[in-house]
């Protein structure tokens, strides 16, 4: 069974600050990774998709790097502003039956 | 957004009393999901739909059911409701199967069952 861990649960940074978010997966058997926001009360946004032969994926101020082999990835927000506070997810996409595997998430805040 | 909408977006309800939850979309996506979020937890899948009349069950699927009858639709019933159904649900949808597009998510449904 694929395990998805997000540690820390809460992070709480000053505005201007570079974020770095981890996820660990315990089964290196997956097709994809995604990175994604979830604001109070609402659903989910994705951010990024990393497919398994890609090293890293770049949007914006934002980059997720993966490493399969260890079964880590990492999500990294620079400069970051109190518009990124919001929860983060990460998900896995099992190769042997095409289902997403979601971590806890991490809860931002960004402090003025 | 991808259109997708949850109805009701809030409900209370009683133990034993059956639920049911809508979920629309006017993407024309092939495939929809049903997941809980419950805190401390990651989503959980709860049934997926990989085409109309075409539903297979997810990892928390017992006290739930599904229906598709149309592309744009996708039901979730829970039969006799108890307090452990107690959540937040989501409905999501995809051109691709799984994660192998992104998947877009409504805005959720808060359950309390008393």
């Amino acid at each position: 069974k694929q395990e998805v861990t997000q540690i820390p649960a809460a992070l709480s940074v000053p505005e201007g600050e570079n974020l770095v978010l981890n996820c660990s997966f315990t089964d290196s058997a997956i097709y994809n990774l995604q990175w994604f926001r979830q604001d109070p009360g609402k659903g989910l946004t994705s951010l990024l998709l990393i497919q398994s032969s890609q090293r890293e994926q770049t949007s914006g101020r934002l980059n997720a790097s993966l490493d399969k082999s260890s079964g880590r990835s990492t999500l990294y927000i620079a400069a970051s502003q109190p518009g990124d506070s919001a929860t983060y997810l990460c998900a896995v996409l099992r190769s042997n039956d095409y289902k997403l595997s979601f971590g806890a998430g991490t809860t931002v805040t960004v402090r003025a | 957004d991808a259109g997708i909408t949850q109805s009701p977006r809030h409900k209370v309800t009683e133990t034993g009393t059956p639920v049911t939850l809508r979920c629309h979309q006017t993407e024309n996506h092939r495939y929809m999901y049903w997941y809980r979020q419950d805190p401390g937890h990651g989503l959980r899948l709860i049934h997926y739909s990989y085409g109309v009349k075409d539903t297979d069950k997810g990892e928390v699927s017992d006290g739930y059911s599904v229906s598709r009858s149309k592309t744009e639709d996708f039901l979730l019933t829970l039969e006799s409701a108890t307090s452990s159904q107690t959540s937040v649900y989501f409905c999501a949808t995809s051109a691709g199967l799984g994660g192998q597009e992104t998947q877009y998510f409504g805005p959720g449904t808060r359950l309390l069952v008393l």
